[in-house]
């Protein structure tokens, strides 16, 4: 069984770029939660995808998209990136309505 | 406003012994619990949950105690071992979207030999 990775590990960036992640779920899984973890804090929840929609999201302003493809793999986008983006973005995977939710390693991003 | 609380940063304790991670929480509507803990580097790992209706959970060197009246939950680790130093995360979620967990700041437990 194949857990959940995600793409790149590492990444930085200037204020006012855009910036892509990935994220590949779990074998299995069809629904796919990003997370933003900040130095210090704990994970807070960015959005959730299922069948390929958005299905809730935390407060994170618009310019936090994502999208999620047929094969359950997910990328979330970030635009006009600010200093305060620097953080470790954490997708997780499960069945839909099942818990618990299961973590990836994380890609950390640092805007500079 | 933190909807849950992790109100010890660290936690330090000699292998052998008990570990004892609090967590409360503020908002009656939440109705399941986990424990996640996390090595440096490393995405959170699932360690243990609880329904609310439950009191205790059990897994082995791990056991959840949930208190409803106080709005509090604790996760027991005995005998604490090295392999035990992470930092731990508690979680609630309150019925919704299932991806939507309230996570708290986490608590780094130290355990030495």
């Amino acid at each position: 069984e194949t857990g959940v990775t995600q793409s790149p590990t590492h990444l930085i960036k200037t204020r006012g770029q855009q910036v892509t992640l990935r994220c590949s779920s779990q074998s299995g899984h069809n629904t796919v939660s990003w997370y933003q973890q900040a130095l210090g804090q704990g994970p807070q929840f960015i959005f959730q995808y299922y069948r390929e929609e958005e299905n809730g999201r935390g407060n994170f302003p618009p310019r936090f998209s994502g999208l999620q493809f047929p094969n359950y793999s997910s990328e979330l986008n970030v635009n006009a990136l600010e200093l305060d983006d620097s953080a470790l973005y954490l997708c997780a995977s499960s069945l839909k309505g099942v818990l618990p939710i299961h973590f990836g390693p994380g890609t950390r991003l640092l805007v500079l | 406003d933190q909807q849950v609380k992790q109100n010890s940063p660290s936690l330090s304790v000699q292998e052998g012994r008990i570990s004892i991670l609090n967590c409360d929480y503020t908002n009656s509507m939440f109705d399941y619990f986990l424990w996640y803990k996390k090595y440096p580097a490393e995405g959170p790992t699932f360690l243990i949950s609880i329904s609310s209706i439950k009191d205790k959970n059990e897994d082995g060197r791990f056991t959840v105690f949930l208190n409803k009246s106080a709005k509090h939950l604790s996760l027991h680790i005995v005998p604490s071992q090295p392999g035990d130093s992470a930092v731990y995360f508690c979680a609630a979620f309150d019925g919704g979207s299932q991806g939507n967990l309230i996570f708290g700041k986490g608590t780094k437990l130290s355990v030495k030999p």
